[in-house]
C-alpha cells in the first residue's frame, strides 16, 4: 500500500537560510510525487512534481526536490528561505494502480520562518 | 485556464442540521473530482471521489455524502451534522484519463471552514 512520512511536523529556520523538508513513501510501483503549501484558511497550491525523467525538479517560488528512487525518498529544499515561505506544506503521492488519480498525503510540516 | 470554485467560505451550522457544500470547476471536460477533510493541525482525508457524473466513490464511512448531478458540479451533504464533522473541507479536480491512474496533480479549491455549534 502507498503511504507517504514527513519527517518533522514544525521546522522552523532563519531567514535567508537553507528550507529543508523531508519526505518518504512507500509504493510499489514507480511513484509520482508532489508537494504542496498551504497557507491559513486557503487550500493547496502546487509546487512542483515529479512523474517521469530528470529526478531534480523545479518548481515555483525557489523550491525544488529531488526524487531518490534508492532512499525512497522526495526531499524538499530551497537555498534562501524568505519570510513569506511561512506556510503548511505536504508531500503526495500517486501511482498508475490508483483509480481515479487518488493521492496520498503526507500529516504536513509547518515551516516557521524567523527573522 | 481552469478554475476552482467552493462555497460557502465559512459555515456555522448546530448539530443535528443538514449540510450542502458545491464545488464547481470551470474551463475543463470530464474532470475527476474529490472532497477532503482537514481536521485541525491535520493532513488531509479523502472522503469521496467521483469520476464521472453519477459516478461516487466513498472512502471513509460516515454521515456524509456527496453527489455529482452536473460534469463539473460536485456536492458534499448531510442530513444530520455532528460535531465530529467541524473541519476544513477541500475540493479539488485533476484531468481525467481513460483506464486507471494518472500523473496529473490535483488542483484544490480556497476550501470551507465548517463549525458545528
Amino acid at each position: 500500500a502507498q503511504s507517504v512520512t514527513q519527517l518533522g511536523s514544525h521546522v522552523s529556520v532563519s531567514e535567508g537560510a537553507l528550507v529543508l523538508l523531508r519526505c518518504n513513501y512507500s509504493s510499489s510501483v514507480p511513484p509520482y510525487l508532489f508537494w504542496y503549501v498551504q497557507y491559513p484558511n486557503q487550500g493547496l497550491q502546487l509546487l512542483l512534481k515529479y512523474t517521469t525523467g530528470a529526478t531534480l525538479v523545479k518548481g515555483i517560488n525557489g523550491f525544488e526536490a529531488e526524487f531518490k528512487k534508492s532512499e525512497t525518498s522526495f526531499h524538499l529544499t530551497k537555498p534562501s528561505a524568505h519570510m513569506s515561505d511561512a506556510a503548511e506544506y505536504f508531500c503526495a503521492v500517486s501511482d498508475l494502480t490508483l483509480a481515479g488519480n487518488q493521492f496520498y498525503f503526507g500529516t504536513g510540516t509547518s515551516l516557521t520562518v524567523i527573522p | 485556464s481552469q478554475t476552482i470554485h467552493q462555497w460557502p467560505a465559512t459555515l456555522v451550522q448546530p448539530v443535528g442540521s443538514p449540510l450542502s457544500l458545491e464545488c464547481t470547476v470551470e474551463g475543463t471536460s470530464n474532470p475527476n473530482l474529490y472532497w477532503y477533510r482537514q481536521a485541525a493541525g491535520r493532513g488531509l482525508q479523502l472522503l469521496f471521489y467521483s469520476v464521472g457524473i453519477g459516478q461516487i466513490s466513498s472512502e471513509v464511512p460516515q454521515n456524509l455524502s456527496a453527489s455529482r448531478p452536473q460534469d463539473r458540479q460536485f456536492i458534499l451533504s448531510s442530513k444530520k451534522l455532528l460535531l465530529s464533522d467541524s473541519g476544513f473541507y477541500l475540493c479539488a479536480w485533476s484531468v481525467s484519463r481513460t483506464g486507471i491512474g494518472s500523473n496529473q496533480p490535483q488542483h484544490f479549491g480556497d476550501g470551507t471552514r465548517l463549525s458545528i455549534l
